[in-house]
């Protein structure tokens, strides 16, 4: 049991290059979350889905696109990566049962923009 | 939109101290809050979940409680250690702090 699968772990990206990250889940859950994380800033919550062929913005979504057409795959786009977009991007999901579900995190996928 | 605040920022503490990590946040409409654990360079370890409907869950040397009408929860961590040290962050259903950086001296 993997749990939740991120790739790639580490990447580095020219100002304008476009990307995708994938996130992987073998957990069946119905919601997925994309964050980043900054020195200093916590996570911030990219975008979302909550389930299959959804997807919702979160507290900063610019700049990125994301796509779930299966349920256990939740794709984040940089389609013109700027430096401002350098982080560590993590991928979570929890199970929809009653909304108390727990978060499971991947490991991160650490991003630069020259 | 849920704000999550953890004070203080950073800590330092001597091995063997009993301490308290708080966390609060805006919005008591929650139905979950979960505490992280986060090393250096590293991804995050859920230590414990409590569910809107609990007050208090517990694991070893841990313990997290949960105040809804106030707006707060504590990570209660006894007799600290070495190993303890770490960046540990609370999570309002998918919202989260910024974390508070943990030193335990030997």
């Amino acid at each position: 049991n993997a749990g939740v699968t991120q790739t790639p772990k580490f990447r580095v990206l020219k100002t304008g290059q476009s990307m995708t990250l994938l996130c992987a889940q073998d957990m069946n859950h119905e919601y997925m979350y994309w964050y980043r994380q900054d020195p200093g800033m916590g996570l911030r919550l990219i975008h979302y889905s909550v389930g299959e062929g959804t997807t919702a913005k979160g507290e900063v979504p610019d700049g990125y696109n994301v796509s779930r057409l299966k349920k256990q795959n939740f794709l984040l786009g940089l389609e013109s990566a700027a430096p401002s977009q350098t982080s560590v991007y993590f991928c979570a999901s929890r199970h929809e049962r009653g909304r108390t579900g727990e978060l499971f995190f991947g490991e991160g996928s650490r991003l630069t923009v020259l | 939109k849920q704000e999550v605040t953890q004070i203080p920022a950073a800590l330092s503490v001597p091995e063997g101290e009993n301490l308290v990590l708080n966390c609060s946040f805006t919005d008591s409409a929650i139905y979950n809050l979960q505490w992280f654990r986060q090393d250096p360079g590293k991804g995050l370890t859920s230590l414990l979940l409590i569910q809107s409907s609990q007050r208090e869950q517990t694991s070893g040397r841990l313990n997290a409680s949960l105040d809804k009408s106030s707006g707060r929860s504590t990570l209660y961590i006894a007799a600290s250690q070495p190993g303890d040290s770490a960046t540990y962050l609370c999570a309002c259903q998918f919202y989260f702090g910024t974390g508070t950086s943990l030193t335990v001296i030997p």
